[in-house]
């Protein structure tokens, strides 16, 4: 199972906006609505900010938004702010109870 | 609350195996699945496999198969992963997360470290 494809970096200045792509196949991200993403700052773990696409946690801010068009799944983030400066991660199902993630993300705030 | 707390650092020689613990408090611990995720040093997170933590079903990655066992012990509410075979790069923070199919609690890490 290959890991799913998520750009190396993305940049944005504090107030603006950023999307974080995630791309897969027909086989995970384009067959199921189970795609989570995470956040994970330096030497801690990784916290989950999207559930099942475009569902948020208690807690999560509501600057983080999902959604999915096809094999893509794209977490966008609002309102930047410094401390939203980390590494991101998509997960998708994967069919016959498999799990992949995608290579990381890692998103500076300017 | 509800919390993983997992066991202490290891440090193994190639070809030994590693067993980490993973405790989960705060909540019934045969309702939900505990998935393993290892970030090897500057890499990017891998799911290895979950078991159900009510019936003790598995399923592992492909790329682990064969060299990982997860195993609970419910009077404990406690899931175990035990990697063998150790190789060099399997130098690793390993991560236990409860599912089902998004991690909403994350272990500490444990960090493994294949050293001869």
């Amino acid at each position: 199972q290959s890991a799913l494809t998520q750009p190396a970096s993305v940049s944005g200045s504090p107030g603006q906006s950023i999307t974080i792509s995630c791309t897969g196949t027909s086989s995970d991200v384009g067959s199921y609505d189970l795609v989570s993403w995470y956040q994970q700052h330096p030497g801690k773990a990784p916290k989950l900010m999207i559930y099942e696409g475009s569902k948020r946690p208690s807690g999560v801010s509501n600057r983080f938004s999902g959604s999915k068009s096809g094999n893509t799944a794209s977490l966008t983030i609002s309102g930047l702010q410094a401390e939203d400066e980390a590494d991101y991660y998509c997960c998708s199902y994967a069919g016959s109870s498999t799990l992949v993630f995608g290579e990381g993300t890692k998103l500076t705030v300017l | 609350q509800v919390q993983l707390v997992q066991s202490g650092a290891e440090v193994k020689k190639p070809g030994a195996s590693v067993k980490v613990s993973c405790k989960a408090s705060g909540y019934t611990f045969t309702n939900y699945a505990m998935h393993w995720v290892r970030q090897s040093p500057g890499q990017r997170l891998e799911w290895m496999g979950w078991i159900n933590a009510g019936n003790g079903n598995t399923k592992y990655s492909q790329k682990f198969q064969g060299r990982v066992t997860i195993t609970r012990d419910t009077s404990a509410s406690t899931a175990y992963m035990e990697l063998s075979s150790l190789r060099y790069e399997d130098t690793a923070v390993y991560y236990c997360a409860r599912g089902p199919w998004a991690f909403d609690i994350w272990g500490q890490g444990t960090m493994v470290i294949v050293s001869s």
